[in-house]
């Protein structure tokens, strides 16, 4: 595709829901990243993947939270049991082999 | 870990101004990115520095890195209204992002 794609745009769901948020990264690319971002403040790493490894899970913030990539392309977060802390921008980016990272829309995620 | 502090937090000029953010490390760098974020929307990448002393041009922005490769700076001539937005830089590390804070351009109505 010609760039990062991210779906749902808007998530709103209740206090201990699961939910899971879509990440399809531009073609070909290797390497896959997700970011969370507060209001005001810059991406906060949660995790990556080259291919389908995970290679670094070490931003995600408790249990709750889990990523995959099982075919090396469309990824997914997964928070369960959410909580009303959860609520942020969920940005997905992707890289060939770890050079300059371009990002996606983002998902915004409320948790009410 | 790794750590980048960017500065200032906001900065509001009046259109034609000039807009400077700067980024600190006590660490050496490999290299430094930086994005730019309009209001609403995604970082979006501006440029990548790698050498000692690097300077860069961008039409109406210069990128800078330090001699020592512990700071960096983006410095935009004559601000116009497209130039709104948050301005980050970032430190690649171990393939992760380390990013500042951000500096957030406002154009003075």
């Amino acid at each position: 595709g010609a760039g990062v794609s991210q779906s749902p745009r808007y998530k709103v769901t209740k206090r201990g829901q699961d939910v899971a948020l879509r990440c399809d990264p531009i073609s070909g690319h290797v390497s896959l990243y997700w970011y969370r971002q507060a209001l005001g403040q810059g991406p906060e790493f949660l995790t990556y993947f080259n291919y389908e490894a995970q290679q670094d899970k070490s931003g995600l913030p408790n249990d709750r939270f889990s990523a995959e990539r099982p075919e090396g392309s469309i990824s997914t977060l997964t928070i369960q049991r959410t909580e009303q802390r959860d609520s942020a921008m969920y940005r997905c980016a992707s890289s060939w082999s770890g050079g300059t990272q371009y990002f996606g829309p983002g998902t915004r995620l409320l948790v009410l | 870990g790794q750590q980048v502090m960017q500065i200032p937090q906001y900065q509001h000029v009046q259109e034609g101004e000039d807009f400077t953010t700067y980024c600190n490390s006590s660490t050496t760098l490999s290299n430094i990115q930086w994005y730019k974020q309009r209001p609403g929307g995604h970082p979006v990448f501006l440029i990548q520095l790698v050498k000692s002393g690097e300077v860069k041009k961008q039409k109406r922005l210069t990128f800078q890195f330090g001699e020592a490769k512990k700071n960096s700076s983006l410095h935009i001539t004559a601000t116009q209204t497209t130039d709104v937005g948050t301005y980050f830089c970032a430190v690649d590390s171990n393939y992760q992002l380390i990013w500042g804070a951000g500096t957030k351009l406002i154009i003075k109505p």
